[in-house]
């Protein structure tokens, strides 16, 4: 049973437009959400976070919106650039069940010059 | 520099085999965890453990077995009982919120 689920396996944009990356999850007790960005033989990297108190965060070009009610959550990333193309996975935690990560499937973007 | 070293980059791993892979951190966390990625696939818990001397079975432990023994360490083995081992294997380690885990590089295990 899938938790946490990205359903869009990849995405291409154009360098300069946005990227809009999806994540829906199931679990109410998730109340940490967090965004890691991953190159290829290489360990994910932070990206952003939101707590579940919040319906936004924003940093620099990376902005996530959180919606409760929906169990969905969405990263936008604005101007997309070529260093950009990555995996980007969306992964949720509840302090109840000691923070441990719960990720989603991925979703690959590729930015084209 | 503060970080999380995983070791070796590459492994090969004959049928029936078990292999040891390494993980060591110098950024005093007390949790550590192991996560298996196959092609396509998100990240999926292998084994954690929160504090030294206690560790816990994640969604698909079967076939691996772990120690920690001391606070920098937490190895990882591949067991001749996983049927499927051929995978990218990261380890990770974490003081909590708001930054979640540091991962390492990760180690890619082959069977041949």
């Amino acid at each position: 049973d899938q938790q946490v689920k990205q359903n869009s396996p990849s995405l291409s944009v154009q360098e300069g437009r946005i990227s809009i990356l999806n994540c829906d999850y199931t679990n109410s007790m998730f109340d940490y959400f967090l965004w890691y960005k991953k190159y290829p033989a290489e360990g994910p990297t932070f990206l952003i976070s939101i707590s579940s108190i919040k319906d936004k965060n924003e940093d620099g070009r990376f902005t996530v919106f959180l919606n409760k009610s929906a169990k969905h959550l969405s990263l936008h990333i604005v101007p997309s650039q070529p260093g950009d193309s990555a995996v980007y996975f969306c992964a949720a935690s509840a302090k109840a069940a000691g923070n441990k990560l719960t990720f989603g499937g991925g979703t690959r973007v590729l930015v084209k010059p | 520099d503060g970080g999380i070293t995983q070791s070796p980059k590459y492994l090969f791993r004959k049928e029936g085999q078990n292999v040891t892979l390494s993980c060591e951190q110098n950024l005093n966390h007390d949790a550590m965890y192991w996560y298996r990625q196959d092609p396509g696939q998100g990240l999926r818990l292998i084994y954690y453990s929160q504090i030294v001397n206690d560790f816990q079975k994640g969604d698909i432990a079967e076939g691996y077995s772990v120690s920690r023994e001391k606070k920098e360490s937490f190895p990882l083995t591949v067991t001749s009982a996983q049927k499927n081992p051929t995978a990218f294997y990261l380890c990770a380690s974490s003081i909590g919120r708001p930054s979640g885990y540091t991962f390492g590089s990760g180690t890619r295990l082959t069977v041949v």
